[in-house]
């Protein structure tokens, strides 16, 4: 069974680049045909689709956070990451990385990491 | 402000049925297929039904989901303790080109 947790730093201070690494177990991130997504949640609010890169390495990103975001594979480590560039106090919130699912037209996600709480400030 | 529309609270009594709604648009519920996941904070969110209606391995045949038109709705019949949680709806947004999620529901087993 694929388990997912998410790595991170907790305090990252306005403007820098926030670097989140998602490390897989149970399966590798190179088989499947898998989306491998980052979602968060703000304080007290929903969820939000950040993106996803997809396992040959193809990246698809919010275009809300198009300008700032990238991600990649790290096959060795069978992980992958999430850099945030520029980061306002507007990017506080709980950092989930998940495994995504094609089955068009729907895309879910099957897998989830528990989390980790990202806080942007000075 | 999410772009699917949920009640933010719901609750029941052991063993009754409740039903969780998930209000949309066209460009999202209105023509692909809805998705649920279930959450209790500080834990990995749980994958409910996928596919508007399909439940993956080990999710009881108690929960159940559907769609109409716009809206969709998840439905929890037999309700248990252990089903006090938050529920949240998603879908691909084809305006958006990505994936939207509704601000999620509280459910309390009363």
């Amino acid at each position: 069974q694929v388990q997912l947790q998410e790595s991170g730093p907790g305090l990252v201070k306005p403007p820098q680049t926030l670097s989140l690494t998602c490390s897989v177990t149970g399966g590798a991130i190179t088989s499947g045909g898998y989306y491998w997504s980052w979602i968060r949640q703000h304080p007290g609010k929903g969820l939000e689709w950040i993106g996803y890169i997809y396992f040959t390495g193809s990246p698809y990103y919010n275009s809300s956070l198009k300008s700032r975001l990238s991600m990649s594979l790290d096959k060795s480590k069978n992980r992958f990451s999430l850099n945030l560039s520029s980061v306002t106090a507007a990017d506080t919130a709980v950092y989930y990385c998940a495994r995504g699912v094609a089955r068009p037209p729907t895309y879910f996600f099957d897998a989830w990491g528990q989390g980790t709480l990202i806080t942007a400030s000075s | 402000q999410s772009l699917l529309t949920q009640p933010p609270s719901a609750s029941g009594t052991p063993g009754q049925r409740i039903t969780i709604s998930c209000s949309g648009t066209r460009s999202n519920i209105g023509h692909n297929p809805v998705n649920w996941y279930q959450h209790l904070p500080g834990t990995a969110p749980k994958l409910l039904i996928h596919t508007t209606d399909k439940r993956p391995a080990g999710v009881p045949d108690r929960i159940s989901g559907s769609k109409s038109g716009t809206s969709a709705s998840l439905a929890v019949s037999g309700l248990q303790s252990e089903d006090e949680a938050d529920y949240y709806c998603a879908a691909w947004d084809d305006s958006l080109n990505g994936v939207v999620f509704g601000g999620g529901t509280k459910l309390t087993v009363l």
